[in-house]
């Protein structure tokens, strides 16, 4: 199937703790996202990656790294996790070819910092 | 979403239209998207509209646009149960920057 795929899709961890979500597409896309939505289903773009270049940096702890291998993956690692970090993460992607811009998210990991 | 606006809230009869209502403030605005959210799920891409356009159809979705007021409208024909789902309005402004500002969602509700 081609998709934006994320693992794991369940994550609860105690805070402290270090965690990572994985991300890929198969979509042949240029541009990868990470969005985090929160309890009110408040969507907000967290970071953006274009072949593998960061792009788009929001104001977000430094706690969280983005990681891209290449361009079908980009990694989110969350250090020393908060209660507030609490959310569902979302990846997704886009293509650079098109002026529309679309994009295709994942099935998102739902985060529980307890 | 800070600058797109949404009702919270929608309810309608099944087999009604739904009109699912988006106010944004950026002029600048390119392009304008319509997802669906099923519970659980990620976001759907339903539509997207240019900015120069200003009604676009898909099968039973309209999606309106006066730019003018800022106004984005997404009007579901003959509204099925499997419409019911959080609708998101989104928008990206300016060629060549990517980051999607997106709307408070709506809630549709379908009454049997």
């Amino acid at each position: 199937d081609t998709a934006v795929s994320q693992t794991p899709k369940y994550l609860v961890t105690q805070m402290g703790n270090d965690k990572s979500i994985k991300c890929e597409q198969n979509l042949g896309h240029d541009t990868m996202y990470w969005y985090k939505q929160d309890s009110k289903k408040f969507l907000k773009i967290m970071f953006s990656y274009n072949n593998k270049e960061l792009i788009i940096n929001e104001t977000v702890p430094n706690r969280f790294s983005p990681k891209s291998p290449d361009k079908a993956h980009l990694n989110l690692h969350i250090n020393s996790l908060e209660l507030g970090d609490s959310a569902v993460y979302f990846c997704a992607s886009s293509p650079r070819d098109r002026t529309s811009y679309e994009q295709y998210f994942g099935p998102g990991t739902r985060l529980t910092v307890t | 979403g800070e600058d797109v606006e949404q009702s919270l809230f929608l309810s309608v009869r099944e087999g009604d239209s739904s009109v699912i209502n988006c106010t944004y403030t950026d002029s600048s605005s390119t392009y304008l998207y319509w997802y669906k959210q099923e519970p659980g799920a990620g976001l759907q891409l339903l539509t997207y509209i240019f900015s120069n356009m200003d009604m676009k159809q898909d099968q039973r979705l309209t999606v309106l646009l006066n730019k003018k007021d800022k106004h984005l409208s997404l009007r579901i024909a003959d509204t099925q149960t499997g419409d019911s789902a959080i609708y998101f309005c989104a928008e990206r402004r300016n060629f060549g920057n990517e980051k999607l500002t997106f709307g408070t969602g709506t809630r549709l509700t379908i009454i049997p």
